[in-house]
């Protein structure tokens, strides 16, 4: 079966632009979950949506948003990118996002701000 | 969620049975342990999840003991390719898994397998 997709791979944007992210999960699985990884921070984790609502929420700023639509599928916008937003972002997609089932991550969106 | 503590790095060789010890000393009734791996820029990937006593698939072991404070991820005559971070992390059995905090990721064991 098909795993997490996550598009684009790599992207590079300007301090101040926003930018979109794309994660399609595993057929059947309606919960997604978003997590940043820098070499200094590590995995931190952003938000999670099931069912297209947000239930669960990291400490990151307001200018970290996501959404989830009907078919599972999730994005997550940074608005005002900081040089600091440069980051591997890696989407989990799990069938409840309850213990016993694990979750898949996908390959990640690089992200580079310049 | 309780917090894990894991060696920051270990070393090994090839052919050799590696086991990677996790604390997890708050562990509340309903919690899983899991490990993930990571390979560089890529995402981490599930290798075995458990609740209590031993799991066992293709590729991994896992040993709860009975106070579930702690387990033991073992790898089995390990190659070159087993090289990688592996993460213990502890999921909630709730309706929510990772819980009001997502899944805590620490930072990890660094296995480096010599040939």
């Amino acid at each position: 079966k098909a795993g997490v997709t996550q598009t684009p791979r790599y992207l590079i944007k300007t301090r101040g632009q926003q930018v979109t992210l794309s994660c399609s999960p595993i057929s059947g699985h309606r919960s997604v979950s978003w997590y940043q990884q820098t070499p200094g921070q590590g995995l931190q984790f952003l938000f999670e949506y099931f069912s297209e609502t947000q239930r669960n929420k990291g400490n990151f700023p307001g200018r970290f948003s996501g959404r989830q639509f009907s078919n599972s599928r999730s994005e997550m916008n940074v608005s005002t990118l900081e040089l600091g937003d440069s980051a591997l972002y890696l989407c989990a997609s799990s069938l409840e996002g309850a213990g016993g089932y694990g979750y898949t991550f996908g390959s990640g969106t690089r992200l580079t701000v310049v | 969620l309780a917090k894990t503590t894991q060696p920051i790095s270990m070393d090994s060789y090839e052919g050799q049975e590696v086991n990677i010890t996790c604390s997890h000393n708050n562990i509340a009734t309903n919690d899983y342990i899991t490990w993930y791996q990571q390979f560089p820029s890529q995402g981490p990937r599930f290798i075995i999840q458990g609740y209590k006593t031993k799991v066992t698939n293709e590729v991994a072991s896992l040993f709860i003991p009975a106070d579930r404070k702690s387990s033991t991820l073992s790898l089995p005559r390990v190659s070159l390719s087993d090289t990688a971070v592996y993460y213990c992390l502890v999921e909630s059995g709730g309706p929510s898994g990772g819980g009001a905090d997502g899944l805590t990721f620490g930072k990890g064991t660094h296995l480096i397998i010599q040939p």
